[in-house]
């Protein structure tokens, strides 16, 4: 089955820096990856969808790319405002996916300090 | 357009007791699931539906059983609640080939 990892459970950043965080995946590469954000007591709520013949996506302050060759995302967010502080959560889709769930990591709580 | 919905917001049960958790999305999409989301272990799908009149079983689907009532609504149960089933729960329904949409979540515990 599926693996994802988030390469850390909690992110700690200054307002005005750019937050990176990480995605990796085992086995089969996915039709595409997503991306959400979480606050607290709340759904997690959608950002971001990058396709597997995409390298990059942009949204605002937000940037995705996606290596299918490392079999990694990343997930940028410039200029960080503590607004941003949340967990991030990455999501993959099989490659036939259909009606098929996605699998979901872990989630990466980040903290934009002022 | 209210997206998902989920009812209660909150419950606590005693061991054993049961009840049922209501989703109802009104985006006319024909997949429908359930989560379970616990500290350190991400969100864990429990069942989903791909569409009305079907239930497949995810990857935690012991102590659960669901009822996809039509289109709108799929319903997750919980016969005889244990402690392990303390959790926060998750009813979604996806856009296909786009984004998934989430509900507010039922805080549950069983104490």
């Amino acid at each position: 089955s599926q693996k994802i990892e988030q390469n850390s459970e909690a992110l700690n950043i200054q307002e005005g820096k750019t937050a990176t965080l990480t995605c990796n995946y085992t086995n089969y590469s996915p039709a595409y990856l997503q991306w959400y954000r979480q606050d607290p007591g709340r759904g997690p709520v959608f950002l971001l969808l990058i396709r597997e013949n995409e390298k990059e996506k942009r949204k605002e302050r937000l940037k995705v790319t996606f290596d299918t060759t490392l079999k990694q995302s990343l997930f940028h967010i410039t200029a960080s405002q503590p607004a941003d502080s949340a967990t991030y959560l990455c999501a993959l889709a099989r490659p036939i996916s259909g009606n098929t769930p996605l699998v979901f990591g872990k989630g990466t709580r980040l903290s934009v300090i002022a | 357009n209210a997206g998902v919905t989920q009812t209660p917001k909150f419950q606590v049960l005693k061991t054993g007791q049961s009840m049922t958790l209501q989703c109802a999305q009104d985006m006319n999409h024909n997949s429908m699931y359930w989560y379970r989301q616990d500290p350190g272990m991400g969100l864990r799908l429990i069942y989903y539906s791909a569409s009305e009149g079907t239930t497949d079983k995810g990857e935690v689907p012991n102590g659960y059983n669901v009822s996809r009532l039509n289109k709108r609504e799929f319903s997750l149960r919980l016969e005889s609640a244990a402690p392990s089933q303390t959790s926060v729960y998750f009813c979604a329904s996806p856009d296909p080939g786009r984004e998934q949409f989430f509900g507010p979540g039922t805080r549950l515990t069983v104490l």
